[in-house]
């Protein structure tokens, strides 16, 4: 079965550095491209970015354009956000997610569980 | 920036038809995403390439197009339907957008 995992909750003051991590299983890993979602609180999804783990190609949203960083290690089949010089602002949940081309176009079939983060002093 | 926009909230009672739209100027030239979200959980995808439905989706989940605007219809709506229900699509230069959402009442 295919399963998109991300790392647990985060509690970060202001000012702080963190890295979200999203491990694959279940599928050939390196082959399909992950998205970035966030989730402010109470809000709609915001698309963020994507990246094809085979060559860590990337691609940021003009509107996140410099305010993290993605990344990858096809050797675990983990895909990582980095945020930095954190504000209260980015409190979010954060999701990864998959997308099947050859399948669903743009869409993102398969959802990691979301990664809950807190900025606050 | 370019912006999906959705009705925010629509109520029916069990075992109608719910009908959900979203509107954007590029979606008669782009694909339409649909996604479930309920309380406290990861999106699901609904809906692909504006009308078709991944393995395992109910066909009671349905989505059509019309010029700039795109409906999502859950016919014989059931309790479980409750839920946000979310467009995705993109702007004229590929950048994705999601639509900020419908809350689904069931009555």
């Amino acid at each position: 079965e295919v399963h998109l995992v991300q790392s647990g909750t985060e509690v970060k003051k202001p000012g702080e550095s963190l890295k979200i991590s999203c491990k694959g299983s279940g599928y050939t890993f390196n082959t399909y491209w992950i998205g970035w979602v966030r989730q402010m609180p109470g809000k709609g999804l915001k698309w963020m970015g994507i990246i094809y783990p085979g060559d860590s190609n990337t691609r940021y949203s003009p509107s996140f354009q410099g305010q993290f960083t993605m990344s990858a290690d096809k050797s675990i089949n983990t895909a990582y956000l980095q945020l930095s010089s954190l504000k209260a602002s980015d409190t979010a949940i954060y999701y990864c997610a998959r997308i099947h081309r050859e399948l669903t176009g743009d869409g993102f079939d398969i959802w990691g569980q979301g990664t809950v983060v807190t900025v606050s002093s | 920036s370019y912006e999906l926009t959705q009705t925010p909230s629509v109520s029916v009672s069990p075992g109608q038809t719910a009908r959900i739209t979203c509107s954007g100027d590029a979606l008669p030239n782009q694909y339409a995403y649909w996604y479930q979200q309920k309380a406290g959980q990861a999106p699901v995808l609904l809906i692909y390439k504006d009308n078709e439905r991944p393995s395992g989706i109910p066909e009671r989940f349905s989505a059509s197009t019309s010029g700039t605007t795109v409906t999502l219809t859950i016919s014989g709506v059931q309790a479980e339907d409750e839920a946000d229900y979310l467009c995705q699509s993109a702007d004229t230069s590929g950048t994705w957008v999601f639509g900020g959402g419908t809350k689904l009442t069931v009555l």
